[in-house]
């Protein structure tokens, strides 16, 4: 039982360009959720879904885009990078929307040059 | 929507004092209150967590407390040891989690 696994673990890109994060649960949890954890502004949610096919958007959605084709699959992506999402990048997953606990993964840590 | 906020955002303690971090939110239909705790390049793991109809809940040398009417809940740590120094979040949740900012916690031996 891997909990959430989350993919890349670092990444430096070039403004302008694009990538994918890609991130598993094994859990069979229906929401998911992407943040991002810049210093001194604690985590703020991009994105989420509450079931396969199905996405959201979060307090910080611009620039980002998600998609949920598979129930434990959760992907982030950068179509353009910018400098400004230089960021620590946490997926999480839970039993229920806001009323469980958050199970989050180990964190991509993104720079953009 | 939500706004929580916490404070210290920077707390040093002596081992085996007590530590108290405060948060405050605005929306009185929040309902569930989770305590993070972040090692340093960690993932977030919950260490407590406390729904509005408790006034308080303890786990060992943890406890968490809740004033729903002044909208604020508190986490304290007793008897402090090196191993918990880290970063702590709360949060408060209705249907979507609202973090606070942190309070990164040391503890000197």
């Amino acid at each position: 039982n891997a909990g959430v696994t989350q993919t890349p673990k670092f990444r430096v890109l070039k403004t302008g360009q694009s990538m994918t994060l890609l991130c598993a649960q094994d859990m069979n949890h229906e929401y998911m959720y992407w943040y991002r954890q810049d210093p001194g502004m604690g985590l703020r949610l991009i994105h989420y879904s509450v079931g396969e096919g199905t996405t959201a958007k979060g307090e910080v959605p611009d620039g980002y885009n998600v998609s949920r084709l598979k129930k434990q699959n959760f992907l982030l992506g950068l179509e353009s990078a910018a400098p400004s999402q230089t960021s620590v990048y946490f997926c999480a997953s839970s039993y229920s929307k806001g009323r469980e606990k958050l199970f989050f993964g180990s964190g991509t840590q993104l720079s953009v040059l | 929507g939500e706004n929580v906020e916490q404070h210290p955002s920077t707390l040093s303690v002596q081992e085996g004092d007590s530590a108290v971090i405060k948060c405050t939110y605005s929306d009185s239909a929040s309902n569930y209150f989770p305590w993070y705790k972040q090692e340093l390049g960690k993932r977030p793991q919950l260490i407590i967590d406390i729904r509005s109809n408790v006034g308080e809940k303890k786990d060992q040398r943890i406890a968490v407390t809740l004033n729903k009417t002044a909208k604020h809940f508190s986490l304290h740590i007793t008897e402090t040891q090196p191993e918990d120094s880290a970063v702590y979040f709360c949060a408060a949740s209705l249907k979507e989690f609202y973090f606070g900012t942190g309070t990164s916690l040391t503890v000197i031996p």
